[in-house]
């Protein structure tokens, strides 16, 4: 039970692009799904709490202009990395549950360069 | 909000020694506690996970267990193998009733064969 998938797991871009990174709920619905940052041999930076139908709630210090995030349905939420810069580039990875009180499963993550 | 501190950051075993990873919180209210396993280039992955209630948990050989009095909760492998190398992240519920987690540094675990 419980998986998680994101997409895609390796994304090169040049800057000024953006970019779109999707998180799925496989096997159940999440109305709420996080986004985590992760520099190298670092823990996980969490970016934002998406949620669905509603405006997501970003953490002090992250841009929301500049991370976009959409939560359009119960089994999906997307990232969007706009005008990206080299200094954007990290490990992105996602993270759902399917009830209030279960555990939280993560996607496999999504390597951003941008060059 | 919760504080999770984790140690130690890197451990280095022998295969077929056991491991033991600590963490500590600060939030007397949390009551949920999850490790977590994360291999090179993955996103993390759920192995235990403990809720106030009980003292240990068991699975195979993975283990738990949790001190509320002093605030810590420390994981336990048995019998190490090379697979197990890895890092692994601690956490804890960010406040009181909140449903994010405040991750522990992490500790990368080396099984040597």
């Amino acid at each position: 039970g419980a998986v998680v998938s994101q997409h895609p797991s390796r994304v090169i871009c040049k800057s000024g692009t953006s970019v779109k990174i999707e998180c799925r709920s496989l096997d159940f619905q999440a109305t709420t799904m996080f986004w985590y940052r992760q520099f190298p041999k670092k823990s996980l930076m969490l970016m934002a709490t998406s949620n669905e139908g509603s405006k997501a709630t970003y953490e002090q210090g992250v841009e929301k202009d500049k991370f976009l995030i959409n939560h359009a349905s119960l089994t999906l939420s997307t990232l969007t990395v706009t005008s990206a810069h080299p200094e954007d580039s990290s490990f992105y990875i996602c993270s759902a549950r399917d009830r209030d009180l279960s555990p939280l499963h993560f996607g496999n993550g999504t390597r951003l360069t941008v060059t | 909000g919760e504080n999770v501190e984790q140690h130690p950051s890197t451990l280095s075993v022998q295969e077929g020694d056991s491991a033991v990873i600590k963490c500590t919180y600060s939030d007397s209210a949390s009551n949920y506690f999850p490790w977590y396993k994360q291999e090179l280039g993955k996103g993390p992955q759920l192995i235990i996970d403990i809720r106030s209630n009980v003292g240990e948990k068991k699975d195979q050989r993975i283990a738990v267990t949790l001190n509320k009095t002093a605030k810590h909760f420390s994981l336990h492998i048995t019998e190490t193998q090379p697979e197990d190398s890895a890092v692994y992240f601690c956490a804890a519920p960010t406040g009181a009733g909140s449903y994010q987690l405040t991750f522990g540094k992490g500790t990368k675990l080396s099984v040597i064969p």
